[in-house]
């Protein structure tokens, strides 16, 4: 079974700061897809950022980057010029053959003038 | 609006009664997710359907909890005889059908929740 793991279950960053979030996932296949969702009070999840596996390149959307390390098995998010808009629950999910998405436990985004 | 719709938004019964969450998808989605995410927890699958194909239900935690998916669209969770444990939050997520060669990996659109309180 696939299983997500987020270290951190808080982390604080100033405005205009950078930040990494770090998540670990284990898996037996090779064709697979990691997720960053992001969840504010409102619940809703939202997608942030995706990655293949079978990329090499590492993902980038505005802001938000990811440092894919497949064989190490790591799948952080780099958040750059934080702004408190980006306070919220960070969710790394991964998918493969069987479609559903396993989330890791979460982490809290503090955002600090 | 164009995006996952679940109703209703919150729901408080009495530990024993039987509710109905119910989800609408993006139009035009063949994937529907049922998710459920305990307080202060991450999302736990539990069911997942795929146009006509028979549904994934191995996440459903107990015989209590069913899920129908009328016309390929509307979707509805039932619990019945709910216990206090059964309260949380219950995502619904949908997505585009899978692209020629590849797995299902369309990112997955979610709802807001129903939260839901058994009293």
């Amino acid at each position: 079974a696939q299983t997500v793991t987020q270290s951190q279950p808080e982390m604080s960053v100033q405005e205009a700061e950078t930040v990494t979030l770090s998540c670990t996932y284990d898996t037996s296949e090779s064709d697979y897809y990691l997720f960053w969702y992001k969840q504010p009070p409102s619940r809703q999840m939202i997608l942030v950022i995706r990655q293949e596996a079978y990329k090499q390149q590492n993902a980038t959307e505005n802001r938000f980057s990811v440092n894919f390390q497949k064989a190490a098995k790591s799948f952080s998010l780099k958040i750059s010029d934080s702004q408190l808009g980006d306070a919220a629950m960070y969710f790394c999910a991964y998918t493969g053959t069987a479609s559903k998405l396993t989330f890791g436990t979460g982490t809290r985004l503090q955002v600090t003038l | 609006g164009a995006g996952v719709s679940q109703s209703p938004s919150n729901k408080v019964t009495e530990k024993g009664k039987d509710v109905e969450l119910r989800c609408d998808p993006i139009s035009g989605h063949t994937a529907l997710y049922w998710y459920r995410q305990s307080l202060g927890q991450g999302l736990e699958f539990l069911i997942y359907f795929q146009g006509n194909s028979a549904p994934d239900k191995s996440g459903l935690p107990s015989d209590r909890f069913s899920a129908e998916r009328t016309g390929g669209s509307v979707s509805t969770l039932t619990i019945q005889r709910t216990q206090q444990e059964d309260s949380a939050v219950y995502l619904c997520a949908s997505s585009c059908p899978p692209q020629r060669g590849q797995n299902s990996n369309q990112p997955q659109h979610f709802g807001d929740g129903t939260r839901l309180s058994i009293l």
